[in-house]
Formats: structure tokens, C-alpha cells, sequence
């Protein structure tokens, strides 16, 4: 089945610093693939998504660039700030939606 | 603002009540989906219903049993809860069960005593 894998938290960050969180996935198809956020004491918001290879996902200054030969979606933002602060979940979705295990991301003023 | 809503978003019962968690979709979507989210653990999807008839339910003890009234409202009824299922249950719907991008509602936040 499918099967999503992303970095482990927790990452701690300074306002203005450049954002990596690391997701890799296996599936049997041609899957479409999410980074959701969860801001605290909220549910999952859609944060950006792509459907094929080599699609570029981005929202709020956040990227994703789907790598189907690396089979990765690794999420990026040049200058984070304090209002980012939140657990990141990759996802992968072939015929059901799979979760990773989710990073939290604390940025510090 | 989402377009999906739960409610309550909090809710405390003892292993013996009876209760139901609400959710309604306002996006025009056919299928929608009950999550359990525990810390530390990843999303469990429970259920899944497509043109209001289940279509997956993964293993979920039976004291919990959704309904699914029509395209819009999903709820799940819970009856003789354990601690271990206190958790945050996430409702979401889609356009259609499959690859289609789901959205997620606040929550709710259980606590069983």
C-alpha cells in the first residue's frame, strides 16, 4: 500500500530562516500529492498539492515540487515567520488518502 | 473559513455515555470521511462514505458507528468508549472517494474519562 515518510521533528527555527521538511512516498499508481497544516488546537488545512510529475505546488510562500524519480515532495519556504508555526503532514493519495507521520515547526522571533 | 464544519468541538463523556459527533460539508462533495488523530500517532482513517453508503470502515471497534443521512452530514455515535479513544476526529469530505483533494474540519476534541 501506500506509504509516506517525512522528517522528524521537532525543527526550531529563527523568523526569517529557510524552511526544509523532507517527504518521500511509495505507491503502486500515479498518485496526486498534499502537504497539509495544522496550526495549534486546529484541524488539517490544504496548504498546497500536485497531481503529476514535476507539478510545483505552492501557497503562502510555501513549495513543492513533485519528483517522481526521487519519488519525493519536500516542502519549502524561503523566510519563515513566527505564523508558521505549526505541524506540516505530507500526504499521498492513489486510491486513499496516507498520511506521514507529521513535523512540527516552531519559529522563535 | 472552511467549508467544512464539526461539532461540538469539545466534548468530555465517561465510558458509560452516549453521544454523537456532528459534521456538515457546505462544498457540494459526495463522499465524506471520519479520521482519528492520536498523539504521536499518524491520521487512522475510520470511515468512508460515498454517495452516502459506506465504503471502507477500517477495522474500528463497533462502539463506533457512523451514519451517513445524505451527502451533506456525516455523524458518528459513540457509545461505551475506552480512554485510548480519546483523540481529535477529524471529519473531511471530497468531490468523490479516490484521488480527489479532501478538506478537513476543526475537530473534535474527546476526552473519555
Amino acid at each position: 500500500g501506500d506509504s509516506v515518510t517525512q522528517m522528524e521533528g521537532p525543527v526550531t527555527l529563527s523568523e526569517e530562516a529557510f524552511l526544509t521538511i523532507n517527504c518521500t512516498y511509495t505507491a503502486t499508481g500515479y498518485p496526486s500529492l498534499f502537504w497539509y497544516v495544522q496550526y495549534p488546537g486546529e484541524g488539517l488545512q490544504l496548504l498546497l498539492k500536485a497531481t503529476k510529475a514535476d507539478d510545483k505546488g505552492s501557497n503562502k510562500g510555501f513549495e513543492a515540487t513533485y519528483r517522481k524519480e526521487t519519488t519525493s515532495f519536500h516542502l519549502e519556504k524561503g523566510s519563515v515567520q513566527v505564523s508558521d508555526s505549526a505541524v506540516y503532514f505530507c500526504a499521498v493519495i492513489d486510491y486513499k488518502l496516507s498520511f506521514g507521520a507529521g513535523t512540527t515547526v516552531t519559529v522563535r522571533a | 473559513e472552511t467549508g467544512v464544519t464539526q461539532t461540538p468541538r469539545h466534548l468530555v463523556m465517561g465510558m458509560t455515555n452516549k453521544k454523537s459527533l456532528k459534521c456538515e460539508q457546505h462544498l457540494g462533495h459526495n463522499a465524506m470521511y471520519w479520521y482519528k488523530q492520536s498523539a504521536k500517532k499518524p491520521l487512522e482513517l475510520m470511515f468512508v462514505y460515498s454517495l452516502e453508503e459506506r465504503v471502507e470502515n477500517n477495522s474500528v471497534p463497533s462502539r463506533f458507528s457512523p451514519e451517513c443521512p445524505n451527502s451533506s452530514h456525516l455523524f458518528l455515535h459513540l457509545h461505551t468508549l475506552q480512554p485510548e479513544d480519546s483523540a481529535l476526529y477529524l471529519c473531511a469530505s471530497s468531490q468523490y472517494s479516490g484521488q480527489e483533494t479532501q478538506y478537513f474540519g476543526p475537530g473534535t476534541r474527546l476526552l473519555v474519562l
